[in-house]
């Protein structure tokens, strides 16, 4: 299965943007970059995917470089609740999640 | 409202005593996924149904089974749990070759062995 590597934690400060950074050496063609994030004593939710472009939803954007090996998951303006794990995945559709270490976000006030 | 729910959400048993964890879905996805997470760890993939085919990860105990006698339903099966096997267990579920492809999790079940 691919893999993914983050750094095991960064930390912001409230308000201020966040880049959350992940590289994907071994992506195929086919493979979806997703990022998924874990609130503490919760499950893990969706945040964001894409392929190729960059990528914006209500909760973040995605950046893909051009060779598709790094990702970078930005969080415009951290809040509190944005403390969490973040995940990054090669993701070919129909197959599995396999989850690497992740990031710890951490905000401060 | 919760789309996909696991029960019970928290399961206090003892060594070797059988327990069972059940998921259920509104969504009607074709696939299903149980998780283990351990504390500070992340979760890693027991096993998963597509539709009704049942495909185990290569390192996933035989301690460890599971039933799906439904769409809506799948159950995880711990025949004898040890000390080692304390740990959130976590439910998804996706539509294979879906748009988006998202996976989307219950809020878990929580194992402790005494």
């Amino acid at each position: 299965d691919a893999k993914t590597t983050q750094p095991n934690s960064m930390e912001s400060n409230e308000e201020e943007p966040v880049h959350l950074p992940c590289n994907h050496s071994t992506i195929s063609g086919t493979d979806y970059i997703h990022w998924y994030r874990q609130l503490p004593s919760q499950g893990p939710e969706y945040v964001i995917h894409g392929l190729t472009s960059n990528v914006n939803n209500r909760m973040a954007s995605l950046a893909i470089a051009e060779d598709r090996k790094s990702s970078t998951l930005i969080l415009h303006r951290a809040t509190l609740r944005d403390a969490a794990v973040y995940y990054c995945f090669d993701y070919n559709q129909g197959g599995k999640l396999i989850f690497g270490q992740g990031t710890e976000l951490s905000v401060k006030p | 409202d919760a789309m996909v729910i696991q029960n019970p959400r928290y399961q206090v048993t003892q060594f070797g005593k059988p327990v069972t964890l059940s998921c259920s879905q509104t969504l009607n996805h074709n696939v299903m996924y149980w998780y283990q997470q351990k504390s500070s760890q992340a979760p890693k993939l027991l096993f998963h149904y597509y539709d009704k085919d049942f495909n185990n990860e290569a390192d996933t105990p035989d301690n460890f089974q599971s039933r799906r006698p439904n769409t809506s339903f799948c159950f995880l099966d711990i025949r004898s749990p040890g000390l080692g096997d304390a740990a959130m267990y976590l439910c998804a579920t996706s539509t294979a070759g879906g748009r988006t492809g998202e996976l989307f999790f219950g809020e878990g079940s929580r194992l402790t062995v005494l």
